[in-house]
């Protein structure tokens, strides 16, 4: 079964240090991999999605990569910013079997940034 | 109005209560999704609907029904619920789930504000 493990659960930084959030997954048999934002209390925003066959996207301050042989994603946030505080999830798609279709998301990363 | 929402974003039931959450998608997708999300855990898929029909079920109780009258409009029956139950119920929708064969995957998810569930 696939399982997503994201590092750290928890971040706090000073305004304007470059950040770097982690995912992992067990199963690298996936279509694509999701980072999104989640306010508290509120629903899920994606922020990036990458295809199994891409490296990285980028958007803006944020850049994600993807390296689907190990198993790992990492999320950057650039001269990050209060506004940025929220937690950011990863989720993969399955491609076959009993993962076909299905996201499997990761408990988040619950970042604060302080001014 | 765009997007995804959701009513009501806030719900308190007793355990015999039935009650019903609501989703709306103006976004012109066909697929469309429930989710749990509880405290400390991961999300968890429940159902997913692929043009009105309901493509799975994620071994959700029965306490849970779900009801898909076209692509636009997704609702979540709420009978008999258990405290543990009491989470925040999010809907989600693609453009297909699962897109036609060649193109791959299910693509972006875009996601409702959630309707917070507790139950006493």
């Amino acid at each position: 079964k696939q399982e997503v493990t994201q590092i750290p659960a928890a971040l706090s930084v000073p305004e304007g240090e470059n950040l770097v959030l982690n995912c992992s997954f067990t199963d690298s048999a996936i279509y694509n991999l999701q980072w999104f934002r989640q306010d508290p209390g509120k629903g899920l925003t994606s922020l990036l999605l990458i295809q199994s066959s891409q490296r990285e996207q980028t958007s803006g301050r944020l850049n994600a990569s993807l390296d689907k042989s190990s198993g790992r994603s990492t999320l950057y946030i650039a001269a990050s910013q209060p506004g940025d505080s929220a937690t950011y999830l990863c989720a993969v798609e399955g491609d076959r079997g009993s993962t076909l279709g299905r996201l499997y998301f990761g408990r988040g990363t619950q970042l604060t940034v302080w001014p | 109005e765009t997007g995804v929402t959701q009513t009501p974003r806030h719900l308190v039931m007793g355990m015999t209560n039935k009650k019903s959450l609501k989703c709306e998608q103006h976004l012109g997708h066909n697929a469309t999704y429930w989710y749990k999300q509880s405290a400390k855990k991961p999300l968890e898929l429940m159902f997913v609907y692929n043009f009105k029909e309901q493509t799975e079920n994620n071994s959700v109780p029965s306490r849970f029904s779900p009801e898909c009258p076209n692509s636009s409009h997704l609702f979540l029956h709420l009978h008999t619920l258990q405290p543990e139950d009491s989470a925040l119920y999010l809907c989600a929708s693609s453009q297909d789930h699962l897109r036609p064969s060649g193109r791959g995957g299910t693509g972006e998810l875009f996601f409702g504000e959630g309707s917070r569930l507790t139950v006493l």
